[in-house]
């Protein structure tokens, strides 16, 4: 079956600390990868993004990920979190021969002043 | 550009009441998407569009309808709404489907009683 997988659900941690979000999925091949932010009460926006090359792919407000294909894995990371990056992360995946995207169940980021 | 525009957002239901989700993007993007997101399970998909006059069932499309009569509108109905589909509904555009991100709209809080 088709699975996307974040390990965390929910992850509170005091400002500046640094984050790492886990995110594995399930499919073979080609794959797109997505980081989502939803803050609270808003909708989804996009984070980062790989489609192909470099696997350390940079985003916006100083996030980063890195796509390990033996690992299936594409972990969310900054190295200081702010107060206002409390929020909802979403990983998700879509396949090159598939016309749908799947989402994670998502990770809740507490971040405390 | 509006963007995504979700209407409304919010509404109650009665159990077996009748309800359409309108949907319309101003970005010519060909792919359109409806997902559910309920507490501590991401984002499912229910329906998605890779074109007008073409519709296919994500992960859970049991309950709902959709249509796309034109590239504009991606509307989603409920025929008899039932207490499981209390939720908020999130509808999303894409470009293409490979190498482009989603853009999401601001949602719809749906409460089934």
């Amino acid at each position: 079956a088709q699975s996307v997988s974040q390990h965390n659900h929910h992850v509170i941690l005091s400002e500046a600390a640094s984050l790492e979000l886990g995110c594995n999925y399930s499919y073979g091949g080609t794959v797109n990868l997505f980081w989502y932010v939803q803050y609270p009460g808003q909708h989804l926006q996009l984070l980062l993004k790989y489609f192909s090359g470099d696997p350390l792919v940079k985003g916006i407000k100083g996030f980063e990920a890195e796509f390990i294909k033996s690992k299936f894995s594409f972990n969310l990371r900054k190295p200081s979190v702010q107060w206002s990056d409390t929020a909802e992360y979403f990983c998700a995946v879509n396949r090159y021969n598939n016309n749908d995207m799947r989402f994670g169940a998502g990770t809740r980021l507490t971040v405390k002043p | 550009n509006a963007g995504v525009t979700q209407t409304p957002k919010f509404r109650i239901l009665k159990i077996g009441q009748s309800m359409t989700l309108q949907c319309t993007q101003d970005m010519n993007h060909n792919y359109m998407y409806w997902y559910r997101q309920d507490p501590g399970m991401g984002l499912k998909l229910i329906y998605y569009s890779v074109g007008a006059g073409i519709t296919d069932k994500g992960e859970v499309p049991n309950g709902y309808n959709v249509s796309r009569s034109t590239t504009e509108d991606f509307p989603l109905r409920l025929e008899l709404a039932a207490p499981s589909q209390t939720s908020v509904y999130f509808c999303a555009s894409s470009h293409g489907f490979r190498l482009t991100e989603a853009f999401f709209g601001q949602g719809t809080r749906l409460t089934v009683v």
